[in-house]
């Protein structure tokens, strides 16, 4: 069974920094491309960075520049490392991975990020 | 970007009911298109990839049609369980681009 476990949301300053991990299991890790995608409270989904298998990645014009996504094929485990935080990047942020690259067949729990002073 | 508009934004309709939810891309997509079902509190789950190919488990209740810019997701016999939010989401081109949403409610 896939599995994806989300860690490392809580409250952060504006402007401040914090590093989300997936752990992932139930499946070939280092064969999936990777995915972020976020919910701000109340709104919709928002596809925030992509790892792809091979280590390409992609960001949306809102994060790039600040995010950067990594993975640890030896841990099995995704990351997001977010600086310059900003009020408007509050949201639950979802891990998510795909049978084919754009879908997101699997998703974790998501993490909430809340960034407030 | 490619921008993903969903209509309705809001829908009310009852059990049985046969609904239809549409999704216009700003520039052809070919048919890079899913749709997901969202209910509060929870994380998506992957109705439709493709366009119109359902995703694993999925009730055969729910089709997907459409190619280039237009598409749509029908439900065609609305059950209890279907009652959530529904996102369309192209995956033609970075940076991936989700629709704002239809919220399907109890009429």
């Amino acid at each position: 069974e896939v599995q994806l476990l989300e860690s490392g949301g809580g409250l952060v300053q504006p402007g401040g920094s914090l590093r989300l991990s997936c752990a992932a299991s139930g499946f070939t890790f280092s064969s999936y491309d990777m995915s972020w995608v976020r919910q701000a409270p109340g709104k919709g989904l928002e596809w925030v960075s992509t790892i792809s298998s091979g280590g390409g990645t992609y960001y949306a014009d809102s994060v790039k520049g600040r995010f950067t996504i990594s993975r640890d094929n030896s841990k099995n485990t995704l990351y997001l490392q977010m600086n310059s935080l900003r009020a408007e990047d509050t949201a639950v942020f979802y891990c998510a991975t795909g049978e084919r690259s754009g879908n997101f067949d699997y998703w974790g729990r998501g993490t909430l990020v809340t960034v407030s002073s | 970007d490619i921008q993903m508009t969903q209509s309705p934004s809001t829908l009310s309709a009852s059990v049985g009911d046969r609904v239809t939810i549409t999704c216009r891309a700003s520039q052809s997509i070919s048919r890079w298109l899913a749709w997901y079902q969202q209910k509060p509190g929870k994380a998506p789950k992957l109705l439709i990839y493709k366009a119109s190919n359902l995703g694993s488990g999925v009730p055969s209740r729910f089709s997907g049609s459409g190619s280039g810019t237009e598409f749509t997701l029908t439900i065609s016999s609305l059950q209890p369980d279907d009652f959530a939010t529904y996102y369309c989401q192209q995956y033609d081109s970075y940076p991936w681009t989700f629709g704002q949403g239809t919220k399907v409610e109890i009429k």
